[in-house]
């Protein structure tokens, strides 16, 4: 199972692209990674996941190195709202379920 | 959209009380799950559920039980509430499939006296 790891915290000025890094370097060849977000006092919300191609929604785009290893995510022009709490997943435990790690608290600026 | 939602939002009850918190979802997703979650923490996983009345524990199921009578319904039980269960309560769905794109609800914030 991979475990994953992240910045503590970051901060962006508001309309800026906000880059979340994410290390994962003990990830197989068949998990997926998975990025959700959690505003403060509302439950988790899920984002995006990739494999290994660079995936984009509307909510944000997923850069994954070619050998796994890292993934990177990016909010195109972060907004006040975007201040949240990022948690990047891609480690299961005993049951098959996803393992949340403490994220990355990215805090936007005006 | 996906709507998973939460009996409250905050609760607050005294040690030794059973406390009922109820979630239900309305996507007709097949699996269900309680978390609680705590300052440095993160999430971990209580209970979950993949089919009506099957449940399987968690990391931490010790002082919980749930029940899944309907499809659609996940009640976390805390037969005898302590201090140490004062967290915050968040519940989720998924549908069966090959990713793990969970739906939560709120969350419920819970004080225990």
């Amino acid at each position: 199972d991979a475990k994953t790891t992240q910045p503590t915290s970051m901060d962006c000025a508001e309309g800026r692209a906000a880059n979340l890094p994410c290390n994962h370097s003990t990830i197989s060849g068949n998990e997926y990674v998975y990025w959700y977000r959690q505003i403060h006092s509302q439950g988790p919300q899920y984002i995006i996941h990739g494999l290994k191609n660079n995936e984009t929604n509307e909510m944000a785009s997923l850069i994954i190195t070619e050998d796994r290893k890292s993934s990177t995510l990016i909010l195109p022009h972060a907004t006040l709202r975007d201040t949240a709490v990022y948690y990047c997943i891609a480690e299961r435990d005993s049951n098959y379920q996803l393992i949340w790690g403490a994220g990355t608290k990215l805090i936007i600026k005006p | 959209d996906v709507k998973v939602t939460q009996s409250s939002r905050y609760l607050v009850k005294r040690t030794g009380e059973k406390v009922f918190l109820e979630c239900v979802q309305d996507m007709d997703h097949e699996n269900m799950f309680w978390y609680r979650q705590d300052p440095g923490l993160g999430l971990r996983l209580i209970y979950f559920s993949y089919d009506v009345k099957m449940k399987e524990k968690g990391d931490i199921p010790e002082g919980y039980s749930v029940s899944r009578e309907k499809k659609e319904r996940f009640s976390l039980i805390l037969e005898s509430a302590s201090t140490n269960q004062t967290s915050m309560y968040l519940c989720a769905s998924l549908t069966s499939g090959v990713f793990d794109t969970q739906y939560f609800g709120p969350g419920t914030r819970l004080t225990v006296l």
